[in-house]
């Protein structure tokens, strides 16, 4: 069964400084890579994705996140954060095998951003 | 328009009692989920329904009891609330297939006391 680590529970860090949320999984196949994103009283939202071809993927925000298969990571970075980006972020990963696969999310990453 | 929406968003009752959370989608979708989101954001799936069926089903106490009337629609009962029960539960819908993205809903929080 797979799993997926977010070892940082909460990261501060001061408005325009980079920011990097790391993930690591753990699957005995190989898988799809999710980043969502849950601000403050709301549901998850989708921020970007890994499905296959290039190993760096974007977000129409800023964020990109990508793929080291030998380390298995997908960590998150943005160059410089806004405000607006506290929230809390969720790796989740899906196992490419035939059937349905549930999708499994690690423990979240709180992104404190302060002015 | 609200693609995944729930009812109620708040939800504040006693131990032993009986309540439903409903949720709909406007999405088209053919498969549902029921989450669980814990004091700490943990995030675990409970249910699962494709085209009305079942398909995934966690270890959930019985007395949490999932219904689907159709595609676009998928209920929470839940019998003999207990204090630990409390969370925010979520429903999200996804069209099975690439790329998998689930969308989710507001979340309903549950306050057991």
């Amino acid at each position: 069964a797979q799993s997926v680590t977010q070892l940082d529970s909460q990261v501060p860090v001061f408005e325009e400084a980079p920011v990097e949320l790391r993930c690591n999984y753990s699957s005995s196949v190989s898988v799809y890579l999710f980043w969502y994103v849950q601000y403050p009283n709301q549901g998850l939202q989708l921020l970007l994705k890994y499905l296959s071809g290039s190993t760096l993927v974007e977000s129409i925000n800023g964020f990109e996140a990508e793929f080291n298969k030998s380390q298995t990571s997908f960590h998150l970075r943005k160059p410089s954060v806004h405000i607006s980006d506290t929230a809390e972020y969720f790796c989740a990963v899906r196992e490419k095998n035939t059937g349905f696969q549930k999708l499994v999310f690690g423990t979240g990453t709180r992104l404190l951003v302060s002015p | 328009d609200t693609a995944v929406s729930q009812t109620p968003k708040y939800l504040v009752t006693q131990m032993g009692n009986d309540k439903s959370i409903k949720c709909e989608q406007n999405l088209g979708h053919d498969t549902m989920y029921w989450y669980k989101q814990d004091s700490k954001k943990f995030l675990k799936i409970m249910f699962s329904y494709n085209n009305k069926e079942l398909i995934i089903n966690e270890t959930v106490p019985n007395r949490f009891s999932p219904k689907s009337p159709d595609k676009a629609h998928l209920n929470l009962h839940i019998n003999s609330l207990e204090l630990g029960d409390s969370a925010v539960y979520f429903c999200a819908s996804s069209q099975e297939g690439l790329p998998y993205e689930q969308y989710f809903g507001p979340g309903t929080r549950l306050t057991v006391t």
